[in-house]
């Protein structure tokens, strides 16, 4: 069955360091990839998706690009803020082109803490 | 336009007694998902419904859990003679069914078990 991989947090970062959120995924086909961001206290909130190989999605600095190959979606961003602090979830949904929407497997998540 | 719809946001329960939590998705969806979050650790799929049908079923306790999506009205997940291992987050998912897969979440209702 599907199932999605995510570096264990905490991840502890200063402001405008680089972040790095590593996410592997197993799955027959060609899933498509999201990743979802949930602040304390509230839902989940789709940050940025991917529907097949080679694409990259991109949201409010972050960046993953789908990779085939290595069956990974990494999430990255330039330069971290405080506000950016929240816990991150890799996704993988049925494959793109089906027509219907399908369930999500979800990964553990990672938490992310920016400090001044 | 507003977003997924879920009350209460907070549910607090004895044991044996039974919760009924509310979804009503984005406007234009007809799809909803249900998913557990455990503390500290990722969400679960628990079943995915469609109007005045269960499309997958395949993560929800083959007990004391069910739930339904009517023609009017919101989506209900009921959990009956609740225990403490019930006491997790409860999130609701809406889509369009157009669009492939993406899905958009409600606040989430937290239950307690007493």
């Amino acid at each position: 069955g599907n199932s999605v991989t995510q570096m264990e947090g905490p991840v502890t970062l200063s402001e405008e360091a680089f972040l790095t959120i590593n996410c592997t995924y197993t799955a027959t086909g060609y899933p498509s990839l999201f990743w979802y961001v949930q602040y304390p206290g509230e839902g989940l909130q789709l940050l940025l998706k991917a529907t097949k190989a080679d694409d990259k999605g991109s949201n409010k600095g972050f960046e993953a690009t789908y990779r085939k190959e290595t069956t990974s979606f990494h999430l990255e961003k330039g330069s971290v803020q405080v506000s950016d602090s929240a816990v991150y979830f890799c996704a993988l949904g049925g494959p793109r082109n089906t027509g219907t929407a399908s369930k999500l497997t979800f990964g553990t998540g990672t938490r992310l803490q920016v400090t001044l | 336009n507003a977003g997924v719809m879920q009350n209460p946001r907070h549910l607090v329960r004895r044991r044996g007694q039974e919760a009924r939590l509310r979804c009503s998705p984005m406007k234009g969806h007809s799809h909803v998902y249900w998913y557990r979050q455990l503390p500290e650790e990722g969400l679960k799929f628990m079943v995915y419904l469609q109007k005045e049908n269960i499309i997958d079923e395949s993560g929800m306790p083959k007990e004391r859990f069910s739930a339904e999506f009517p023609k009017e009205g919101p989506s209900i997940l009921r959990i009956q003679q609740v225990v403490r291992g019930d006491s997790a987050a409860y999130f609701c998912a809406s889509s369009p069914g157009q669009v492939y897969n993406e899905q958009f979440f409600g606040p989430g209702t937290r239950l307690t078990v007493l």
